[in-house]
């Protein structure tokens, strides 16, 4: 199975500042025959479901603020918040879809 | 607007059987794969079984294999998720989602989720 790990475990930043989480695959999740990278972010918030933020690697899922944005090829991927929101304080999760769908451990963001 | 609307949950022990039911709406029910996510109390999130959209493939994460089988009901809207030989470390919130692509895609959206617990 493809392991996915995100850095770092926790951030805190501040209102209208720029939050950056990393991910990582074991194994490249790139396909070529459709130049794609099969690999999504969600965010979950307290007692609610993950809700789908990117697709594609870099691709934004309908409704989303665009200050949300995606980024990364093969095994190194970002999940960028341009200007940290109130409303954005969550977990955040990558995962990959190349193979059996695997999740990365989760990067939990905070209000400084 | 699509709802997923997960069942079934509840208190088990160990060695013990479960059936999970996922009630869809607002989509061609029959034209998407589905899939149950898991996700253990203040863990992360675990795929645990996949279903192509005729039910002809089904998928699971090698942990559930041969314990768990998925199915659905294309003519009732409903995903199933039946559970033997429950283990302790089965406990979690199983999700129900739609998933995109193929089996193997992103899943959106998610049920809330439906609690089991494997205790004596």
């Amino acid at each position: 199975d493809i392991v996915m790990t995100q850095s770092p475990d926790s951030l805190a930043v501040s209102l209208g500042e720029r939050a950056t989480i990393n991910c990582k695959s074991s194994q490249s999740v790139f396909y070529s025959s459709d130049n794609k990278n099969y690999l999504a972010w969600y965010q979950q918030k307290p007692g609610q479901p993950p809700k789908l933020l990117i697709y594609w690697a870099s691709t934004r899922e309908a409704g989303v603020p665009d200050r949300f944005s995606g980024s990364g090829s093969r095994t190194d991927f970002i999940l960028t918040i341009s200007s940290l929101q109130a409303e954005d304080v969550a977990v955040y999760y990558c995962q990959q879809y190349y193979s059996t769908p695997t999740f990365g451990q989760g990067t939990k963001v905070d209000i400084k | 607007e699509v709802q997923l609307v997960e069942s079934g949950g509840g208190l088990v022990q160990p060695g013990g059987s479960l059936r999970l039911s996922c009630a869809a709406s607002g989509f061609t029910f029959s034209s998407y794969a589905m899939s149950w996510v898991r996700q253990a109390p203040g863990k992360g999130l675990e795929w645990v079984s996949g279903i192509s959209g005729s039910g002809t493939n089904r998928y699971y994460v090698d942990s559930v294999k041969g314990r768990f089988t998925i199915s659905r009901d294309n003519s009732k809207n409903t995903l199933f998720l039946q559970m033997n030989s429950l283990r302790a470390e089965d406990t979690a919130v199983y999700s129900c989602a739609k998933t995109e692509l193929r089996w193997a895609g992103w899943f959106d959206p998610w049920g809330q989720g439906t609690l089991v617990t494997v205790s004596s």
